[in-house]
């Protein structure tokens, strides 16, 4: 089955600095991949979606320049969380669809952010 | 428009017991439905979907029952397990937008 991997599983950071979280479709090629935010205790919110070479789609209220994201590959996308504040901490998760399959969404195991 | 309904929001069920979790939404473009299931610390994992053309769709012990007219679907796990505690989401997918809609969640403790 199709298979993402995403890294770091949990990364803790200074406030002021950059990190960046890779998501990986190891077994097809993901033209088209997400990002989500959650919260303790709550659901999935979808930050941004990126397509392979081209500029990612951000939701209402997702700031880019905090968030940025390149999809420069059909296998890996990545975000940078820049400038990172306390209040960035949070689980972040990532996803890729496999267009080969109908509503192939495949979801990465999350990282989880702190900022110290 | 956008948004999906679910319910409850906890749940706690016997070991053997039946575990029912419903959702409603309002966006009539939405083309599937699937339930996700998470455990702490890790992503959600497809459970199973449905398409709005079935009524209903079994897999083992999970169960989507479909009602279009009333725009609700529900998820039921038969013969509950302590490996079923989770928290499980459902989700619309609209097929334009290349877009899946999360429900709120619903953390479910099956207890022995």
């Amino acid at each position: 089955g199709a298979v993402v991997s995403q890294h770091p599983s949990r990364v803790i950071c200074k406030s002021g600095t950059s990190v960046k979280i890779e998501c990986r479709s190891l077994d097809f090629q993901a033209t088209t991949m997400f990002w989500y935010r959650q919260f303790p205790k709550k659901s999935l919110m979808l930050m941004a979606t990126s397509n392979e070479g081209s500029k990612a789609t951000y939701e209402q209220g997702v700031e880019k320049d905090k968030f940025l994201i390149n999809h420069a590959s059909l296998t890996l996308s990545t975000l940078t969380v820049t400038s990172a504040h306390p209040e960035d901490s949070s689980f972040y998760i990532c996803s890729a669809r496999d267009p080969v399959r109908n509503y192939g969404y495949t979801f990465g195991s999350g990282t989880r952010l702190t900022v110290v | 428009q956008q948004q999906v309904k679910q319910s409850p929001q906890s749940l706690i069920v016997q070991k053997g017991g039946i575990s029912i979790i419903n959702c409603a939404y309002e966006n009539t473009a939405f083309d599937y439905f699937p339930w996700y299931q998470q455990f702490p610390g890790k992503g959600p994992a497809l459970l199973i979907a449905i398409r709005p053309d079935v009524s209903e769709k079994k897999e083992g012990r999970f169960t989507i029952s479909f009602n279009k007219s009333a725009k609700q679907f529900s998820l039921h796990i038969m013969d509950s397990q302590p490996g079923d505690s989770a928290t499980y989401f459902c989700a619309a997918h609209t097929g334009g937008g290349n877009k899946l809609t999360f429900g709120t969640g619903t953390q479910l403790k099956v207890e022995l």
